[in-house]
């Protein structure tokens, strides 16, 4: 079976600018999760999504961030414009209802 | 919200040496995994353990939910131990599927 799968793995932008990151769930997977962490720290959630809606986004910058799931499959997160506190390693992760949460490789975003 | 701490923050150990591993949680919980994090920066499913006891190898886990704690034991550690072991809940109700993290055990074992 195949795991959690992201994209892409390393990102340097300078602040101001956009990224975009990508997230592939386990197949079958309803629940898709975002997670930042930040050095030194344990993840901290972002947004929930179970199938193609939000469950939670009460911790989201939505000033800043924000996060699809089309087709509640694959997602995307996007800051726009990005500052230099986002430096940090977006984590997506996905479980079969609110079951045991499985982690992709994650993102590290460096912002200059 | 919930509370997770962890102790010890940092273990040092020989290869072989036996650890233990505390993630204390403030309320109850309908979830509580244990995860280690690699030097790639991996996230690795070690027990989803809401209660009860669990073994893999040389890892094994108890949760006393009455007691609000985990504890995770690593016995022979080996050099490839090393790295970061969080625990997390998830505490229910309104919180949804919400994994809420301790700050993380740094473990590193020498040959």
């Amino acid at each position: 079976e195949a795991g959690v799968a992201q994209s892409p793995r390393y990102k340097i932008i300078e602040k101001r600018q956009s990224v975009a990151f990508w997230c592939n769930p386990i197949s079958g997977h309803a629940t898709l999760y975002w997670y930042q962490q930040i050095l030194g720290q344990g993840p901290k959630l972002l947004i929930q999504f179970q199938n193609n809606g939000v469950v939670d986004d009460s911790q989201l910058p939505k000033d800043r961030f924000s996060a699809e799931r089309l087709k509640g499959v694959d997602s995307t997160l996007k800051i726009q414009p990005a500052k230099l506190e986002d430096s940090a390693v977006y984590l997506c992760a996905s479980s079969l209802d609110r079951a045991a949460q499985y982690f992709g490789p994650g993102t590290r975003l460096t912002v200059l | 919200g919930i509370q997770v701490e962890q102790s010890p923050p940092d273990l040092i150990l020989q290869e072989g040496a036996n650890s233990t591993l505390r993630c204390n949680f403030s309320d109850s919980v309908n979830n509580l995994q244990w995860f280690h994090q690699n030097p790639w920066g991996q996230l690795i499913n070690l027990f989803y353990i809401p209660s009860g006891t669990k073994q893999n190898g040389r890892l094994s886990a108890t949760t006393v939910a009455t007691e609000r704690y985990s504890l995770l034991y690593i016995s022979s550690s080996q050099t490839t131990d090393s790295g970061v072991y969080f625990c997390a809940v998830n505490a229910g109700g309104t919180s949804y599927g919400k994994l809420t993290f301790g700050q993380g055990t740094i473990l590193t074992v020498h040959p």
